[in-house]
C-alpha cells in the first residue's frame, strides 16, 4: 500500500537559515507528488507539484526516485513561511486518491 | 466564485446523533473528496467522487455516507456519531486534467465535537 512519511512533526529554524522539510514515499507505481501548505487561519492550499518543476515562494522540491524522497527546500527562511506543510502522493491504482503525510509544522524564529 | 464552501463551521453532537456536513463548489469540478484532520495523523481520505452519481471509499470510510446527486454538492453524513469522529473535516474539489486530478481546492473546514 502507498504511504507518505514526514518524520518531523515540528521544525524550528531561524530567519535566514536554510529549510528542508523531509518527505519519503512508498508506492509501486509512478509517483505524482505534491506539497500543500496551511497557514494559520487559512485554507489548505497547493504549494507546488513535482511535475511542474517550479519554484513557489522560494521553495523547491526535487523528486528522487532512487531514495523515494520529495524533500521541500528553501535557502533562506522567512517569518511568513511559518505554517503546516503536508507532503501528498497521488495514487491511481485502485481509484484516484491523494494520500497525505502527517505534516510538519515549520516555525521560523526571528 | 465562492470556491468550496462548507457548513456548518462548528458543530457539537451527542453520541448517537446523526448529521450531515454540507459541501458545495461552484467551479464545475468533477472530483470532490472529504478528509478528516486529526493531530499527528495528517489528513485522511474518507470518501471521494469522480463525478455525479459516482462515489468511492477512501482510507477511513466507516461511520460515514456520501452521495453525489449533482456536480456541485457532496454532503457527508454521519450515521451515528461517536467520540472517535471528533475531528476537523475538510471538503476539496479539483478539475480533471488528463489522467490525473491536479490541484485540490479545499474548503474552510468544519470542526466537529462528539460528546
Amino acid at each position: 500500500a502507498q504511504r507518505v512519511t514526514q518524520p518531523e512533526k515540528l521544525l524550528s529554524v531561524f530567519k535566514g537559515a536554510p529549510v528542508e522539510l523531509k518527505c519519503n514515499y512508498s508506492y509501486s507505481g509512478s509517483p505524482e507528488l505534491f506539497w500543500y501548505v496551511q497557514y494559520s487561519r487559512q485554507r489548505l492550499q497547493l504549494l507546488l507539484r513535482h511535475i511542474s518543476r517550479e519554484s513557489i515562494k522560494g521553495f523547491t522540491a526535487d523528486l528522487n526516485k532512487g531514495e523515494t524522497s520529495f524533500h521541500l527546500k528553501k535557502p533562506f527562511a522567512q517569518e511568513e513561511d511559518s505554517a503546516m506543510y503536508y507532503c501528498a502522493l497521488w495514487v491511481t491504482g485502485g481509484g484516484n486518491k491523494l494520500t497525505f503525510g502527517t505534516g510538519t509544522q515549520l516555525k521560523v524564529e526571528l | 466564485n465562492a470556491g468550496v464552501t462548507q457548513t456548518p463551521k462548528f458543530q457539537v453532537l451527542k453520541t448517537g446523533q446523526s448529521m450531515t456536513l454540507q459541501c458545495a463548489q461552484d467551479m464545475n469540478h468533477e472530483y470532490m473528496s472529504w478528509y478528516r484532520q486529526d493531530p499527528g495523523m495528517g489528513l485522511r481520505l474518507i470518501h471521494y467522487s469522480v463525478g455525479a452519481g459516482i462515489t468511492d471509499q477512501g482510507e477511513v470510510p466507516n461511520g460515514y455516507n456520501v452521495s453525489r446527486s449533482t456536480t456541485e454538492d457532496f454532503p457527508l453524513r454521519l450515521l451515528s456519531a461517536a467520540p472517535s469522529q471528533t475531528s476537523v473535516y475538510f471538503c476539496a474539489s479539483s478539475p480533471p486534467s488528463g489522467r490525473t486530478y491536479n490541484e485540490q481546492f479545499f474548503g474552510p473546514g468544519t470542526r466537529l465535537t462528539v460528546l
